[in-house]
């Protein structure tokens, strides 16, 4: 059963336009969500988080926004830059108690490609 | 840099013979995962240790095993792989402050190929 959805695998965009990825999830408690891009034969690197009590959390280019009746959430990459081509992973997890690891569930992925 | 470094990047092994994937980390975090992916599926937590607490998730098979001999590093053990366990294994690390979310960081992974 999977929790956390991304259920596009690849998305094409061009330089200097908008691209817009997202990620459904299914377990209500899932209370902090992230997002990380992965290059070929790296890990997955950090990119921006939101927690469940903001609907959008802003970094420079990067924008999350999160819908908590719908459980989706998305992010925004304005403009997109060939630079950016990579995996992107919608990862979330449960704050819990404090004291113990807060464990993070994955998607799958999406291959953003940004055409030049 | 303070980073999370897995070694070696590529290991290839025989069916049934034993592997070792280390991982070491600079960050001083208390936490260190590791996880399997497999091509084009999510990251899947395999265990993780919570200082010197060894946490298994309850579908990992018998066959991993991990080690966690200090602070900085942590060792994978696959004790007779099979071809089905071919894929990239990633480490991570967190820093789990009570009240305070922390951000996981991953090494580059170690892809295995079981032959």
């Amino acid at each position: 059963d999977q929790q956390v959805k991304q259920n596009s695998p690849s998305l094409s965009v061009q330089e200097g336009r908008i691209s817009i990825l997202n990620c459904d999830y299914t377990n209500s408690m899932f209370d902090y969500f992230l997002w990380y891009k992965k290059y070929p034969a790296e890990g997955p690197t950090f990119l921006i988080s939101i927690s469940s009590i903001k609907d959008k959390n802003e970094d420079g280019r990067f924008t999350v926004f999160l819908n908590k009746s719908a459980k989706h959430l998305s992010l925004h990459i304005v403009p997109s830059q060939p630079g950016d081509s990579a995996v992107y992973f919608c990862a979330a997890m449960t704050l819990g108690v404090a004291g113990s690891a807060r464990q993070l569930t994955f998607g799958s992925g999406t291959q953003l490609t940004v055409l030049p | 840099d303070a980073m999370v470094i897995q070694n070696p990047r590529y290991q290839v092994t025989q069916f049934g013979k034993p592997v070792t994937l280390s991982c070491s980390q600079t960050l001083n975090h208390n936490v260190m995962y590791w996880y399997q992916q497999k091509s084009s599926q999510a990251p899947k937590l395999l265990f993780h240790y919570y200082d010197k607490d060894f946490n298994n998730e309850a579908d990992t098979p018998d066959n991993f095993q991990s080690r966690r001999p200090n602070t900085s590093f942590c060792f994978l053990d696959i004790r007779s792989p099979g071809l089905g366990d071919a894929a990239m294994y990633l480490c991570a690390t967190s820093r789990d402050n009570q009240g305070l979310q922390e951000t996981q960081y991953f090494g580059p992974g170690t892809r295995l190929l079981v032959l």
